[in-house]
């Protein structure tokens, strides 16, 4: 049972526009929700997170938006770099940071 | 934030056999886990590894086949025993520090198993 979809495996976006990846989830009781960045042969590195009360929070060009409501979060990257090529992991915990679950992860690829 | 190294970074091993894979991390942190990423998978927690105690095992995962150690709060080890070639993953250690929501992984080993 995957909790945490991500369904686009990948996506191609010409360099300085937005990039929008899409995350959904399964169980109401996640309350907070993070975006992983992991380029090859390194670990996954945190980029941003937000708190199930919020329905939005912005870091520079990355913005995430949460709809409990659809239980669908996504992430905005607002001008897209070539450097922003890698694979996010969209995942969801319960209490804070406990156990984590994570989604399957959508390759953007910036074309510059 | 914190620095983990893990290791090896990769290897390629015989079936039947074992690898430990060490993660050590440069401060103490509250709490470690280690994650497995099979071939176009999402990452899926194997275990917390709690300092002096025994690790605390997800569904799925038993101690027989992924022993834990954390001796103390910088250092872990997993052990991935009797390899089967669909133990060809990547193995992850993370850990969570005080004072930050996020969890920081190290680099992963990618373990072949042939």
């Amino acid at each position: 049972d995957q909790q945490v979809k991500q369904n686009s495996p990948s996506l191609s976006v010409q360099e300085g526009r937005i990039s929008i990846l899409n995350c959904d989830y399964t169980n109401s009781m996640f309350d907070y929700f993070l975006w992983y960045k992991k380029y090859p042969a390194e670990g996954p590195t945190f980029l941003i997170s937000i708190s199930s009360i919020k329905d939005k929070n912005e870091d520079g060009r990355f913005t995430v938006f949460l709809n409990k409501s659809a239980k669908h979060l996504s992430l905005h990257i607002v001008p897209s770099q070539p450097g922003d090529s890698a694979v996010y992991f969209c995942a969801a915990s319960l209490g804070g940071y406990q156990k984590v679950t994570f989604g399957t992860g959508t390759k953007l690829q910036v074309i510059p | 934030s914190a620095v983990i190294s893990q290791k090896p970074s990769r290897d390629i091993c015989q079936r039947g056999t074992s690898l430990t894979i060490q993660c050590q991390v440069d401060s103490q942190v509250t709490m470690m886990f280690w994650y497995r990423q099979q071939p176009g998978q999402s990452l899926t927690l194997i275990a917390t590894a709690n300092q002096g105690s025994e690790a605390t095992y997800e569904s799925g995962f038993v101690i027989d086949k992924f022993p834990i150690s954390r001796p103390n709060l910088t250092f872990s080890t997993l052990t991935v025993s009797n390899m089967s070639p669909e133990d060809s993953s990547i193995y992850l250690c993370s850990v969570v520090v005080g004072g930050y929501t996020e969890a920081f992984f190290g680099q992963g080993t990618r373990l072949t198993v042939v």
